[in-house]
């Protein structure tokens, strides 16, 4: 079994409804991460948490808001989604006790129309 | 701020060339790290490597070997003998090594999309 989920792997809405896109992880990590890939543009964070209930802003977080009840999932909503966030989401975790890396989910396609 | 360039957008080889794929990096801490990913076309994430900024060390694994030179803010990527199932999106990323605040965010570059042909 994958040790990051993410639910769904697609998705197909339409502008203005709300979405949530929702990562699970089994690693025991305490820090997760949402990130957005564009083409031609890389990965860019979303937010992070380093802790439950801990919620710190990324590089592109307008638009965007995310959850952390409990330390294996880590949620991402988008409250009126928009063309523009259409996207490849990815959810990441990592754990500060063993350095740096970070271990992806595979990855959520939204489209939205 | 960090900031990760990845220059070169797309690479095309003939199977069994070596290719090296350039990545350059800016940061103003000290202590840091830097990492390669690749994207194959199935879309995940697959983590390469991982460099502390203290260890300028080569590394080889396979047909893959890393140079990470400080001096000039580089950590480039070579594979060796290419093959066909290289073909994917390659990033380099960079984070801050602290434990609190901004430690374990990573700044990633915006990729390179080798193709090897046969």
């Amino acid at each position: 079994d994958a040790d990051v989920t993410q639910t769904p792997r697609n998705r197909i809405t339409k502008t203005g409804k709300r979405i949530m896109l929702e990562c699970s992880q089994t690693k025991g990590h305490d820090r997760m991460y949402w990130y957005r890939q564009d083409p031609g543009l890389g990965l860019r964070l979303i937010y992070y948490s380093f802790d439950v209930k801990d919620i710190n802003k990324g590089e592109i977080s307008d638009g965007y808001s995310v959850s952390r009840q409990a330390q294996a999932k880590f949620s991402l909503s988008l409250e009126s989604a928009i063309p523009n966030q259409t996207a490849l989401y990815f959810c990441a975790t990592s754990d500060h006790r063993t350095g740096n890396e970070q271990f992806f989910g595979p990855g959520t396609r939204l489209t939205v129309l | 701020a960090q900031k990760v360039t990845q220059a070169q957008t797309e690479i095309s080889v003939v199977e069994k060339e070596d290719v090296t794929l350039d990545c350059v990096y800016e940061t103003r801490d000290t202590t840091y790290y830097l990492f390669w990913y690749k994207q194959p076309p199935s879309g995940e994430l697959v983590f390469l490597i991982r460099r502390n900024s203290f260890d300028e060390q080569n590394e080889i694994s396979g047909r893959y070997s890393w140079n990470f030179q400080k001096s000039t803010s580089s950590f480039n990527f070579t594979i060796t003998a290419s093959q066909v199932v290289d073909s994917a999106v390659y990033f380099c990323a960079l984070s801050e090594a602290g434990l609190t605040g901004g430690g374990n965010k990573l700044t990633f570059g915006t990729g390179t999309q080798l193709k090897v042909e046969l």
